[in-house]
């Protein structure tokens, strides 16, 4: 296995458009989050996904963002109506169950709004 | 609400000396975790440590090394022998342990290795 992946790496998109991020966890852990973190700062908390049930969001997940992990598998985060205020480093990350404190991070997208 | 502080933005050692990264950490939760995260220039974020707060016996990971102290919630790392390669972004955070997963980082210390 090799780790957690996100695609793509960087994206540069115009305000007002949409995105969709793409996560692939490690293939035995069935616990996914979704962070953002912006420059300077720590990661912040935006969701959280048990298998397919998304049981955690975050207040930053405003209504134009929207995250699915429809067969328990890999997630996407979507972001309609891009603003500039968008713009930071998404990070996916996974757990298994058993190891629930062990998160196990992807190297992120990076979104540049302009 | 839980909330993680590192004091320190910015630090520099010499290679192979030895420096100590400050956290504190304020909750009502008694049982939790804490880690050290690295985030190097690639911006993935490495686990380097994790401490189970009702374990009285500080974590170490080979150059690694905790104080954990529970009473002042402080959870500072310290790191042995530095290398160029502990050049990074080093993020203090909490996990609660049980009900919530998510993590709350603090805003990070950048430590400098110098050759």
């Amino acid at each position: 296995d090799t780790g957690v992946s996100q695609d793509p790496r960087h994206k540069i998109t115009k305000r007002g458009q949409n995105v969709t991020f793409r996560c692939d966890p490690i293939s035995e852990h069935n616990r996914l989050y979704w962070y953002r973190q912006t420059l300077g700062q720590g990661p912040e908390f935006l969701t959280y996904f048990q298998n397919e049930a998304q049981l955690e969001k975050s207040r930053l997940l405003s209504d134009r963002f929207s995250a699915e992990r429809p067969k328990g598998s890999f997630s996407t985060l979507e972001i309609q109506r891009t603003e500039q205020g968008d713009s930071a480093m998404y990070l996916c990350a996974s757990s298994a169950s058993e190891t629930r404190a062990k998160l196990f991070f992807g190297s992120g997208t990076q979104l540049s709004v302009l | 609400a839980q909330t993680v502080t590192q004091s320190q933005p910015e630090m520099s050692v010499q290679e192979a000396e030895t420096v100590t990264l400050s956290c504190t950490y304020d909750t009502s939760e008694s049982n939790y975790y804490l880690f050290w995260y690295k985030q190097p220039p690639s911006r993935q974020m490495i686990l380097v440590i994790r401490q189970e707060a009702y374990k009285q016996q500080n974590a170490t990971e080979n150059r690694f090394s905790v104080n954990f102290q529970k009473a002042a919630k402080s959870f500072s790392l310290k790191i042995s022998d530095s290398q160029l390669g502990d050049t990074a972004m080093y993020f203090c955070a909490f996990m609660r342990g049980t009900g919530a997963n998510n993590l709350f980082f603090g805003t990070g210390t950048r430590l400098t290795v110098i050759p």
